[in-house]
């Protein structure tokens, strides 16, 4: 039972460049969700998304696009990479949504912004 | 403007003792409150977590207290073993709000000393 996948785990881009970070679980979990997080700081929510074909923004999401196609998948798009982006970036999934129940991380994905 | 505050960026406690975590949040509709624990290069791992309906509550070692009044919860972890250093995540939800995703604190690093 691999959990939350995130692939890559780190990851260099320059100034202006686009990549998608992808994440996958395998838990049949309706809720995923993406976080960031910057040194010494929380982790602050990006994007989530409550079943396939759904996705609402969070607290953070200028910059970034996500999709959901399939329940297993929810990749987070970089559009134009700005230093500004450089951080830990952590999917998470959970059964429902509302906080109440337990939500699985990811390993995360270190993203350097030059 | 923080919803849920870490005061204490790190703590220190001898091998045996007891180690106490504080949190404290400023929005009244938070009523779910949880407890991550993170290792470094790994995603946070769920530890605990309480309702506000309750005022305790206790997994093995680990014991949570929620003051409602207060706006105060901690994390009680009771004899401190070697593998609890860590950061650990204070974060909120309002549930009956219908609010998706957690808010987190900055997170205490602690250290447990032989």
């Amino acid at each position: 039972n691999a959990g939350v996948t995130q692939t890559p785990k780190f990851r260099i881009l320059k100034i202006g460049q686009s990549m998608t970070l992808q994440c996958a679980q395998d838990m049949n979990h309706n809720y995923m969700y993406w976080y960031r997080q910057d040194p010494g700081m929380g982790l602050k929510l990006i994007y989530y998304s409550v079943g396939a074909g759904i996705t609402d923004k969070g607290e953070v999401p200028n910059g970034y696009n996500v999709s959901r196609s399939t329940t297993e998948d929810f990749p987070l798009r970089l559009e134009l990479a700005a230093p500004s982006q450089t951080s830990v970036y952590f999917c998470a999934s959970s059964y429902s949504g509302g906080g109440n129940t337990e939500a699985f991380f990811g390993q995360g994905t270190r993203l350097t912004v030059v | 403007d923080q919803q849920v505050k870490q005061n204490s960026p790190s703590l220190s406690v001898q091998e045996g003792r007891i180690s106490i975590l504080n949190c404290d949040y400023t929005n009244s509709m938070f009523d779910y409150f949880l407890w991550y624990k993170k290792y470094p290069a790994e995603g946070p791992t769920f530890l605990i977590s309480i309702s506000s309906i309750k005022d305790k509550n206790e997994d093995g070692r680990f014991t949570v207290f929620l003051n409602k009044s207060a706006k105060h919860l901690s994390l009680h972890i009771v004899p401190s073993q070697p593998g609890d250093s860590a950061v650990y995540f204070c974060a909120a939800s309002a549930v009956q709000e219908g609010a998706d995703g957690l808010t987190f604190g900055k997170g205490t690093h602690l250290i447990i000393q032989p």
